[in-house]
């Protein structure tokens, strides 16, 4: 079963900075991988994947993810923040022939005008 | 766009009643999912299902049943709701291959007085 560490419960940027939000997966398998983002009161969102192919992946609102398999991660970055990305952030890694996703327990990114 | 709607975003009931969660997806899903999401502890699976009438539990099924006679269509029952059962609670679907990313409902917070 996979399990996953998102670093850092909290994190705080000014608007305009640069955004990193870690996660390392344990598996001995290549996984699938999945950033969501959650804004206040409402359901998961999907801003990003990994599945086969190139290890830099493009999602929504300039965010973008490296799978790097050497160090198991696959951390989260937006070059410059804005006031609109106050979210919580979760990693997801799914094993290959599993139904399941194994969620992070989230990190809340807070953004400082 | 894949909808998945649950059917109330509020929902207050009292200890010892039978309480049931909704949702419905719009995509000819094959898989839908339960999770219960507690702060600082990430989303937990409760129950999942890949197909019409089959289920499989999650990390947290005691207390929960589920029911799934449409493929549209996913319920969550709690047979004797509790006080500790006072939580978010987000539905979820995704075709049926694990490289697909799951589409979240918007959440239905239940307080159980």
């Amino acid at each position: 079963a996979q399990s996953v560490t998102q670093l850092g419960s909290h994190v705080s940027v000014s608007e305009g900075a640069l955004v990193l939000l870690r996660c390392n997966y344990s598996s001995s398998v290549p996984p699938y991988l999945f950033w969501y983002v959650q804004y206040p009161n409402q359901g998961l969102q999907l801003l990003l994947k990994y599945t086969t192919g190139a290890t830099l992946v493009k999602g929504i609102n300039g965010f973008e993810a490296e799978f790097k398999k050497s160090e198991t991660s696959f951390h989260l970055t937006k070059p410059s923040a804005h006031m609109s990305d106050a979210a919580e952030y979760f990693c997801a890694p799914s094993g290959a022939g599993s139904y399941q996703l194994t969620f992070g327990k989230g990190t809340k990114l807070s953004v400082i005008p | 766009d894949v909808k998945v709607t649950q059917s109330s975003r509020y929902l207050v009931k009292r200890t010892g009643e039978k309480v049931f969660l909704e949702c419905v997806q719009d995509m000819d899903h094959e898989n839908m999912f339960w999770y219960r999401q507690d702060p600082g502890l990430g989303l937990r699976l409760i129950y999942f299902s890949y197909d019409v009438k089959m289920k499989e539990k999650g990390d947290i099924p005691e207390g929960y049943s589920v029911s799934r006679e449409k493929k549209e269509r996913f319920s969550l029952i709690l047979e004797s709701a509790s006080t500790n059962q006072t939580s978010m609670y987000l539905c979820a679907s995704r075709r049926g291959t694990v490289n697909q990313p799951q589409h979240f409902g918007d959440g239905t917070r239940l307080s159980i007085l």
